[in-house]
């Protein structure tokens, strides 16, 4: 089970973009990269997955290079609200168990 | 859709006692994970089912702690006799049994058990 290594805090202001990088270095041919939010007294919300080169959505992107050994999550323009623990998993698609690290706090600032 | 739901919110309990807490994956979900962080550590793997069969549970720490799925629909996990070291929130997750689509969980709001 690949295991991942992330800052444990960030700080940013609000309307920065944030750049959060995530090292795997044992990750496996099969597994995928997700990356989940959690916020005080909630569960992990799901923000992006992918498996290689760049992936894009409506809140977030997520670059990974060829040797996929590590991955940056991009939060574009951050607000306040996105003041939240960030959370860098390997999964494969075998439905495994996620290990959760302890995760990057990213702290917002006005 | 309705996201996965868990039951109770909160639930505090004495030393000793039963608690069952459950949880209610997306319909049509195939996988639960029940997961746990406790004492403010990291969140650790529990349980893992595959409609009603048990996948992996590695992460069970003992005997006290029984997970059930009957039917492959909703979960239920029996602490009994809780302790006080079982203080924490238990999350659980569901995900769909999709080949080619890496394993995106969807997690509940937790259950947050304290033992007194």
């Amino acid at each position: 089970l690949a295991k991942t290594t992330q800052p444990i805090s960030m700080d940013s202001y609000e309307g920065q973009e944030v750049n959060i990088t995530c090292s795997h270095n044992n990750i496996a041919t099969n597994d995928y990269i997700t990356w989940y939010q959690q916020f005080p007294s909630q569960g992990p919300r799901f923000i992006i997955q992918g498996y290689k080169t760049k992936v894009t959505n409506e809140v977030a992107s997520l670059f990974i290079p060829a040797d996929r050994k590590s991955s940056t999550l991009s939060l574009p323009r951050v607000s306040l609200s996105d003041t939240a623990v960030y959370y860098c998993l390997v999964g494969d698609d075998n439905f495994n168990k996620f290990y959760f690290g302890s995760g990057t706090k990213l702290n917002v600032k006005p | 859709e309705a996201g996965v739901t868990q039951f109770p919110s909160h639930s505090v309990i004495e030393k000793g006692q039963t608690v069952t807490l459950r949880c209610d994956p997306i319909s049509g979900h195939d996988n639960l994970y029940w997961y746990r962080r406790v004492m403010g550590k990291e969140i650790k793997f529990l349980l893992h089912f595959v409609k009603e069969s048990k996948q992996d549970e590695s992460g069970m720490p003992n005997n006290r702690f029984l997970a059930e799925r009957t039917g492959g629909t909703y979960s239920t996990l029996k602490v009994q006799p809780a302790e006080l070291e079982d203080s924490g929130v238990y999350f659980c997750a569901s995900s769909p049994r999709r080949s080619g689509s890496g394993n995106e969980q969807f997690f509940g709001p937790g259950t947050r058990l304290t033992v007194l």
